[in-house]
């Protein structure tokens, strides 16, 4: 069975960086195929996809937080870890970890529970 | 990038039929495979249809996707309709790069 479960801090300060935990467990992020990614939801608002990272390392980004994204993995403790940089109120929103169905388009099919980040001083 | 409109709400009486439509901007709604997600009030969201029209094991056969070039479109439709369809409804593509493109949402009330 496979679960995912989002941690980090509820509240951040405007212009701090917010790191994010995603434990994983029923598959290992490492196998040949997987990928991890991250979305978020503003409170009462739409869909936003941040980025995933690949079982061999590779990530992808969405280009509009590129510069301010991270993504990486921890294989023996079987987590993925999102960083970003310089937070925003704008960027105060539930951050849920997905896993990509591997194969065919790839869809989503387990998300975490999701976690709420606020972002105020 | 191109956008995903949907429309923000509809609603419906149970045991009707209801089609959610997700209209692409810029490009062909058939290049890129649509999925749609279903999000009850305070749950993360799930996959209801996948590749425009796969139903994943576990979702009724009550709902079904398709696309329709003329209008550039993806739509959703529910059957049958029951209290527990009431949610928000969100479809997602891909853009160049393989990109993650995903609509507004729409909210179904089932009343």
């Amino acid at each position: 069975q496979i679960t995912l479960k989002e941690s980090g801090p509820t509240l951040v300060k405007p212009t701090q960086t917010l790191t994010l935990t995603c434990d994983c467990s029923g598959f290992s992020v490492s196998s040949i195929g997987v990928a991890v990614g991250w979305i978020r939801q503003p409170p009462g608002k739409a869909l936003e996809w941040l980025g995933f990272i690949y079982w061999d390392g590779d990530t992808l980004y969405s280009p509009s937080l590129n510069s301010r994204l991270t993504i990486t993995k921890d294989t023996p403790k079987n987590r993925v870890v999102l960083t970003m940089t310089n937070v925003d109120p704008v960027d105060a929103a539930t951050y849920y970890c997905v896993h990509r169905r591997n194969g065919g388009s790839g869809w989503l099919d387990y998300w975490g529970q999701g976690t709420l980040v606020t972002v105020s001083s | 990038n191109f956008l995903l409109t949907q429309p923000h709400s509809v609603s419906e009486s149970p045991g009707k039929t209801v089609t959610i439509s997700c209209t692409r901007s810029s490009g062909s709604i058939a290049t890129n495979f649509v999925q749609w997600y279903q999000q009850r009030p305070g749950s993360a969201p799930s996959i209801v249809i996948f590749e425009d029209n796969q139903r994943p094991s576990g979702v009724p056969d009550r709902f079904s996707g398709s696309i329709d070039s003329s209008s550039n479109s993806a739509s959703l439709t529910i059957s049958g309709l029951k209290t527990e369809d009431e949610a928000k409804y969100f479809c997602q593509s891909y853009a160049s790069s393989n990109q993650w493109v995903f609509g507004g949402g729409t909210k179904l009330t089932v009343l």
